[in-house]
């Protein structure tokens, strides 16, 4: 079955370490995302990639780095350096960019302490 | 710039009763309007859109009309199920043009419970 995956679903770190959350798709999709979900607050764009080896800041870039080696992955670091890491993290994905439909992952949950 | 903005939840409802969750919108240009349906612990899954004014998204009983008149995107179902708790996000994506094209923003999402 197509889809994207995401691993693990729930993830748990110290604080002062950095953290990478996986995302694999095989929809063969050329756009990939990373959102953040915080309690009562909508979805908040971290990155985007809209072809292989490129990638774009989104709205709440800081503390967070990407790459996008190979088509089917899009891996996100949580640095240190973010102030506020414990949220649901979710991967999407699209045939290409602008107007093609986002598909989701099933999130991964990091929590921080 | 673009926001979406949700009627306050939670929202708690009977089985079978009337369901109506209201969203609004600010953005420049002719944005496509999105409902998102989250079941506890997963992703977020495409529930209906439209892509112009007075157009209507539908799919498993859920209504939506587009509004340019009243900038509004409200989700209608006509008989709830327990099946249906879950969390609602409105959307919009920019239409054409402009640095924000194809950028999805979400409303803070609204928190449906449906008892039997």
């Amino acid at each position: 079955d197509g889809g994207i995956t995401q691993s693990p679903k729930y993830l748990f770190r110290k604080e002062g370490q950095n953290v990478t959350l996986s995302c694999e798709q095989n929809l063969n999709h050329d756009a990939m995302y990373w959102y953040r979900q915080d309690p009562g607050q909508g979805l908040r764009l971290i990155y985007y990639s809209q072809i292989v080896n490129d990638f774009q800041k989104g709205d709440i870039a800081e503390g967070y780095s990407v790459s996008r080696e190979k088509k089917e992955s899009f891996p996100l670091t949580v640095t240190s350096a973010q102030k506020n890491p414990t949220a649901f993290y979710l991967c999407a994905s699209s045939i290409g960019g602008g107007s093609s439909e986002q598909y989701f992952g099933p999130g991964t949950r990091l929590t921080v302490t | 710039g673009n926001s979406v903005t949700q009627m306050e939840g939670p929202v708690t409802l009977s089985e079978e009763a009337f369901l109506t969750i209201n969203c609004t919108y600010t953005a420049t240009g002719y944005p496509s309007l999105f409902w998102y349906v989250q079941y506890p612990g997963e992703g977020l899954q495409l529930l209906l859109k439209a892509t112009k004014a007075d157009d209507k998204g539908s799919n498993k009983g859920f209504e939506a009309t587009y509004r340019k008149e009243t900038t509004s995107f409200h989700l209608e179902k006509g008989s709830v199920q327990v099946s249906d708790s879950a969390v609602y996000f409105c959307a919009l994506r920019s239409g054409a043009g402009g640095t924000s094209y194809g950028k999805l923003t979400f409303g803070q999402g609204t928190i449906l419970t449906v008892h039997p």
